[in-house]
């Protein structure tokens, strides 16, 4: 059964230092979605793409974060410098059609521990 | 905005009951509602997709209604098993806004 990757699956930096999540989405999915969850939270959309397109990413903090899908496969999400607030679950996921109108498989996530 | 509760927030059965796990939404203009399951420090597991225009949908010991003119989805689950302990979160959106999802529901099926 074919499954969305995510690396590294866990991940303590201290605060000031730059971080990079891998995803690798369930193949021909033209939708990726990441998201973050705090402890005891539902998920929360960080950004979205169609394709290698940003669909939304109105709640990405753009002054520290950044995420790009180049070639319309595999994403990076980056955020640098890091800070004690970004302690979280780092989810991606993908779907065949974006808008939400399919199924959103989600990869197994990264937890992120900022010192 | 979009907002979704669910309520309770934590609940402990004896296995074999039947149980009921509540989700309500503030805007009813939704083009679908999702359920999903989370094992501690894992990914989402979606177990029911219902479309706007849908009622209910069911998966084996699952049943999933949805009440759009309430802002209401319910999420059934027929003889509870230990394995079915888990936080259960439902998300509601899809269309051209984003999925809002739920705090989330602790449950727990005991022996």
């Amino acid at each position: 059964e074919a499954e969305v990757a995510q690396s590294p699956r866990y991940k303590i930096t201290e605060k000031s230092q730059a971080v990079a999540f891998w995803c690798d989405p369930i193949s021909g999915h033209a939708t990726l979605y990441w998201y973050r969850q705090i402890l005891g939270q539902g998920p929360e959309l960080l950004v979205q793409f169609q394709d290698e397109s940003v669909v939304d990413d109105s709640q990405l903090p753009k002054d520290r974060f950044s995420a790009e899908r180049l070639k319309g496969v595999d994403s990076t999400l980056k955020i640098q410098p890091a800070e004690l607030g970004d302690s979280a679950m780092y989810l991606c996921a993908s779907s065949l059609v974006g808008e939400g109108g399919e199924t959103q498989y989600f990869g197994p996530g990264t937890r992120l521990l900022v010192l | 905005k979009q907002e979704v509760t669910q309520i309770p927030a934590a609940l402990s059965v004896p296995e074999g009951e039947n149980l009921v796990l509540n989700c309500s939404f503030t805007d009813s203009a939704i083009y679908n509602l999702q359920w999903f399951r989370q094992d501690p420090g894992k990914g989402l597991t979606s177990l029911l997709l219902i479309q706007s225009s849908q009622r209910e949908q069911t998966s084996g010991r699952l049943n999933a209604s949805l009440d759009k003119s309430s802002g209401r989805s319910t999420l059934y689950i027929a003889a509870s098993q230990p394995g079915d302990s888990a936080t259960y979160l439902c998300a509601a959106g899809g269309g051209s806004e984003k999925l809002v999802f739920g705090k989330g529901t602790k449950l727990t099926v005991n022996p």
